[in-house]
């Protein structure tokens, strides 16, 4: 069993409305938490990190959330635009482990 | 360099072929990972070297792929006898700090055909 799941699997949205992506883990301990946005063709790009004791972090329309105790993490994306088409990947890392456990990604696409 | 660079991007090879696949890190991070994205999935961990050891190697799939590193530097991932099932998007990131985060590279395209 994957030690991240990512949900929903992909979604389509109307440009310029918002989204959440759900990201649960059984990662333990836990070091941080990263939300990553991945183009098409591309390598995966850091959007923003969490420690355990950070609740909320943004970074421009995107703003992640997380909840140590439940062991959930959420991004949300904020005026959805045609660039945020990507697949978005949730990766946590284990306090003194050199691995980090991935999601397989959320896949948003965004229409006109 | 700015960035992590790979080569090649793309790579068709001949089922049976030897391919080496070649990562450039960012100057100055000891840290280097190779990662294999195949379709659908998430990423896979293959080999994580500190400098120029390999402390976990663990996520080598087979005896058919190895990995070095020379000068804390380049690293190169070697894949002998290739099979299709090696077909995947191979990624490379370095770091300076697990804390400071992971930088990628744009990732070699393998197709074995």
């Amino acid at each position: 069993k994957n030690q991240v799941e990512q949900s929903p699997q992909s979604l389509i949205i109307l440009e310029g409305k918002n989204c959440t992506l759900q990201c649960n883990y059984t990662v333990s301990p836990f070091s941080n938490l990263r939300w990553y946005k991945q183009d098409t063709g591309r390598g995966p790009v850091s959007l923003t990190i969490m420690t355990f004791s950070e609740n909320t972090k943004s970074n421009g329309r995107y703003t992640a959330t997380l909840d140590a105790d439940t062991k959930q993490s959420s991004l949300h994306i904020t005026a959805s635009q045609l660039s945020d088409s990507a697949s978005y990947i949730c990766v946590v890392s284990a306090g003194g482990n050199n691995r980090l456990a991935f999601g397989k990604g959320n896949q948003v696409v965004v229409i006109p | 360099g700015a960035g992590v660079s790979q080569s090649p991007s793309n790579k068709v090879t001949e089922k049976g072929k030897d391919v080496e696949l070649r990562c450039d890190p960012i100057s100055g991070h000891t840290a280097l990972y190779w990662y294999r994205q195949s379709l659908g999935q998430g990423l896979e961990f293959l080999i994580y070297f500190q400098g120029n050891s390999a402390p976990d190697k663990s996520g080598l799939p087979s005896d058919r792929f190895s990995a070095e590193r020379t000068g804390g530097s380049v690293s190169t991932l070697t894949i002998q006898r290739t099979q299709q099932e090696d077909s995947a998007v191979y990624l490379c990131a370095s770091s300076l700090a697990e804390a400071r985060g992971y930088t990628f590279g744009s990732g070699t395209r393998l197709t074995v055909v």
